[in-house]
């Protein structure tokens, strides 16, 4: 079965800094997708960046991006600039490559505050 | 373009009643998925409806069930309630398409349930 971990149960930052949260994974599969997710206190889930497992290339979005090593198994997301927007639960998220849609694995979240 | 809704918005119930939780999902979307998300915790996967057929279910028992409608929207029945079953319940829509990786998952606000 696959998991995911989230080591850090809290982060803060600096309005302006950058921050970086840390995902690890476990799976046999050659073929699946990572995700960043993004719950304010509204409890909408947001999808903040993707990453296909079958790219070499870090996916990039705006002030957000990911360093993923795919031997390692890690998966971290970089907010560049924070912003007070930023605040929220952060949750990794793995999902295999199935053709008909597929269930996301979620790790525990990292609650993320930015301070002015 | 109307993203997903959930209703009702709170819900509370005693232990042993029953309750059913709705679901619209975004326009053009053929597959739901339903997660579970304990206070303080990532969200668990309990089922996924394509094309109104079960398609994969998680480590939830048989009281957790759900139905999907010819226009996609969805149900989550619950019955039996327990204490533990209090969580925000979270509905997930994706388009149809060869690659279930592209299928991005849409969420809903979700629907807090607090058993009594």
């Amino acid at each position: 079965a696959q998991t995911v971990t989230q080591s850090q149960p809290e982060m803060s930052v600096q309005e302006a800094e950058t921050v970086t949260l840390s995902c690890t994974y476990d799976t046999s599969e050659s073929d699946y997708y990572l995700f960043w997710y993004k719950q304010p206190p509204s409890r909408q889930m947001i999808l903040v960046i993707r990453q296909e497992a079958y790219k070499q290339q870090n996916a990039t979005e705006n002030r957000f991006s990911v360093n993923f090593q795919k031997a390692a198994k890690s998966f971290s997301l970089k907010i560049s600039d924070s912003q007070l927007g930023d605040a929220a639960m952060y949750f990794c998220a793995y999902r295999r490559g199935e053709t008909s849609g597929s269930r996301l694995t979620f790790g525990e979240g990292t609650q993320l505050t930015v301070n002015p | 373009e109307t993203g997903v809704t959930q209703s009702p918005t709170h819900l509370i119930k005693t232990r042993g009643q029953q309750v059913t939780l709705r679901c619209s999902s975004q326009s053009g979307h053929n597959t739901v998925s339903w997660y579970q998300q304990a206070l303080g915790q990532g969200p668990q996967f309990i089922f996924q409806y394509y094309r109104e057929e079960e398609n994969g279910r998680g480590n939830f028992p048989p009281r957790f069930s759900g139905l999907q409608f010819p226009n996609y929207s969805s149900e989550l029945n619950v019955n039996a309630l327990e204490l533990d079953d209090s969580a925000l319940y979270l509905c997930a829509s994706s388009p149809p398409g060869l690659a279930g990786g592209k299928n991005e998952q849409f969420f809903g606000p979700g629907t807090r349930l607090t058993v009594l």
